[in-house]
């Protein structure tokens, strides 16, 4: 099973809006709903930030919101905060009920 | 409080054998499936295996079948991963996390296994 595909790295300034992109298959992003998105901060393990392609768990801000169009899924981050710079990671479950993460995207906040 | 925590980490020679242990607390351990999942270094997150809540269905990531067995004892509220015939490649943090409805929402803090001679 290849990783999910996302840019290694994006940039915004705060207040702006951000998006990341996860590019799968038709046996993965493209193939249910069981999309998930996760931050992760250096040297910390990682928290669920979206679920379901567009689902916050409670506790999370509404600045991050999440989509699917075909094989893609987007997590998007808006009015962009110093604490948002974090790694980012999309995962999907699969048609051979296994899962796969995304490479991870460095966002920079600059 | 609802936490995992892992240990049995460490220094393992190529060949060798760990066995990783993943003590949950706060929560009905017994209705969750578990995964567990591995960040090399500098590198991104790889799922590596799944078990049922009841131990009776084990999945495994290519990379690690034949290998590596996922297990649980319910009754300890503890979840296993043993870990044979050892990679360079298998030099991860390994965390365990808990499933709900095929998302991963609450990791441990992981530990790190080196395979090095």
């Amino acid at each position: 099973q290849s990783a999910l595909t996302q840019p290694a790295s994006v940039s915004g300034s705060p207040g702006q809006s951000i998006t990341i992109s996860c590019t799968g298959t038709s046996s993965d992003v493209g193939g249910n709903y069981y999309v998930s998105w996760y931050q992760q901060h250096p040297g910390k393990a990682p928290k669920l930030i979206i679920y379901d392609v567009s689902n916050r768990p409670s506790g999370v801000s509404n600045r991050f919101s999440g989509s699917k169009s075909g094989n893609t899924a987007s997590l998007t981050i808006s009015g962009l905060q110093a604490e948002d710079e974090a790694d980012y990671y999309c995962s999907s479950y699969t048609s051979s009920s296994t899962w796969v993460f995304g490479g991870g995207t460095k966002l920079t906040v600059l | 409080e609802v936490q995992l925590v892992e240990s049995g980490g460490g220094l393992v020679q190529p060949g060798g054998s760990l066995r990783l242990s993943c003590a949950a607390s706060g929560f009905t351990f017994s209705d969750y499936w578990m995964h567990w999942v591995r960040q090399a270094p500098g590198k991104g997150l790889v799922w590596v295996a799944r078990i049922y809540s009841d131990g009776s269905s084990t999945i495994y990531a290519d990379s690690v079948k034949g290998r590596f067995t996922i297990s649980r004892d319910n009754a300890k509220n503890t979840l296993y991963l043993q870990m044979n015939s050892l990679r360079a490649e298998d030099t991860a943090v390994y965390y365990c996390a808990r499933d709900s409805h095929y998302r991963q929402d609450l990791w441990g803090q992981g530990t790190l296994v080196t395979v090095s001679s």
